[in-house]
Parts: structure tokens; sequence; C-alpha cells
């Protein structure tokens, strides 16, 4: 069975960094075609895509924040890392990891998703 | 800042066809990117429902039907039922600077 959960901080204060952890079980990210994404969804708003990093260490990001992201995965802890520079009080939303087997897939399955708030 | 655009609702009684638009571009859906569909119920993480245009994972209902064509694709609810009340996004890749991947704006289905 295939879970994904994220993990960290509720609350951060604006300009701060975000780091966030995805643990998953179920496969291996050293698997040729395994990826796992970062999406996040503001409160009431619609889905955005964020980064992925891919078995072979390439690393792909939102064109609009590729400057405030890096994804980064621990193989033998079956871990993916997001951190987010500069938060804003915009970012408050829920992130999700998700797998994705091959490039130009589907995500599947989602972690239950974390909600980070950005508020002083 | 979605670059597939949905309608943000649609509506049906119980037993009704329902139908969800998901209109992307050259660089998207037109340039023959397979489209895949999510649905998310109210406070949970959204599930895979249609992926590769048309194809249903394992559980999923027959009710639930994709399609593609040109620029845009369809997912199609019918005998809709109370419990499909949720929000739906369709997704693609993207090769243009809007990318590489890509959610359409959601759409809100109500069951009247």
């Amino acid at each position: 069975q295939v879970t994904l959960r994220e993990s960290g901080p509720a609350l951060v204060k604006p300009t701060q960094t975000l780091t966030l952890t995805c643990t998953f079980s179920g496969f291996s990210l050293s698997t040729s075609g395994m990826c796992v994404s970062w999406i996040r969804q503001p409160p009431g708003k619609a889905l955005e895509w964020l980064a992925l990093i891919d078995w072979d260490d390439d690393k792909y990001y939102s064109t609009s924040l590729k400057t405030r992201l890096t994804i980064s995965k621990d193989t033998s802890k079956n871990q993916v890392v997001l951190t987010m520079t500069n938060m804003d009080p915009v970012d408050t939303a829920t992130y999700y990891c998700a797998r994705m087997m091959g490039p130009h897939n589907w995500f599947d399955p989602w972690g239950q998703g974390t909600l980070v708030t950005v508020s002083s | 800042q979605s670059v597939l655009t949905q309608p943000p609702s649609v509506s049906g009684a119980p037993g009704q066809r329902v139908t969800i638009s998901c209109t992307g571009s050259s660089s998207n859906i037109g340039a023959g990117y397979d489209v895949h569909w999510y649905q998310q119920l109210p406070g949970t993480a959204p599930k895979v429902l249609i992926y590769g245009n048309s194809n249903r994972p394992s559980g999923v209902p027959d009710r639930f039907s994709g399609s593609k064509s040109g620029t845009s694709a369809s997912l199609a609810i019918t005998g809709l039922q109370a419990e499909d009340e949720a929000d739906y996004y369709c997704q693609s890749y993207d090769n243009s600077l809007s990318g590489p991947y890509v959610f359409g704006t959601g759409t809100k289905v109500t069951v009247l």
C-alpha cells in the first residue's frame, strides 16, 4: 500500500522559510520513473503545482515560484523535503505531496495535506 | 494563474447527467498531452478519478467518464448521486513557461 504523509509547522511568520517533509512508504524513489511532487491549495481556491523531484534527482519548479523553492530527497529515509523562502500571508494553504509514476502522468496517491498559515 | 479553464460550478438533480469542461491551449491539451481528473470531497485530499483522458482506476464507478478533443477535455457524470457532490479538477502537462504541470480552475458539483 502506497502512502504519503506531510509534516511541518502549522504556523510561520512572514519572511520566514518554510520547510515541509513528505514521508512515504510502499515505493522507492530510486525506482526508475518514480517522482514525488508538492502541490498546494489556498483555502477555498484551486490546486497549484509547486515542484517535482524524480528518481534521477532531476528537479522541476513552478516558474512563478522557482526562485523561492528548493526540493530534495533522501532515498534512504523515504523522504522528500520542500523549502519555500520569504513566506507571505498569500502562501497560506494546505500543502500536499503526491506520487507520480513517470513524467507527464497523474498524481496518485496524495497525502492528507498539511495546513500552513502565514501570520505574524 | 491556472491555465486550464473550468466552469466554477455545475448542478443537477439525482439521476441526471452533468458534464464539466476543461479548456486548455496549444501548449498543453492541444499539444497532445493527456488530461487527468481528480475528485476532492469536502475536507479531503484530491483523488484521481480519470487518468489518461478516459481511463478509470479500479474502484471508480463507471458513471464517471472522460474524453478529450482538440484543446479541451470533458468529464461526464451520469446517474448523478448525492455522494458525487465535490470539487473536480483537471490536470495536464504544459510545455510553456506556465508548466510543466498545470491544474484546472476547479468545478464545484452540486446535487440538487
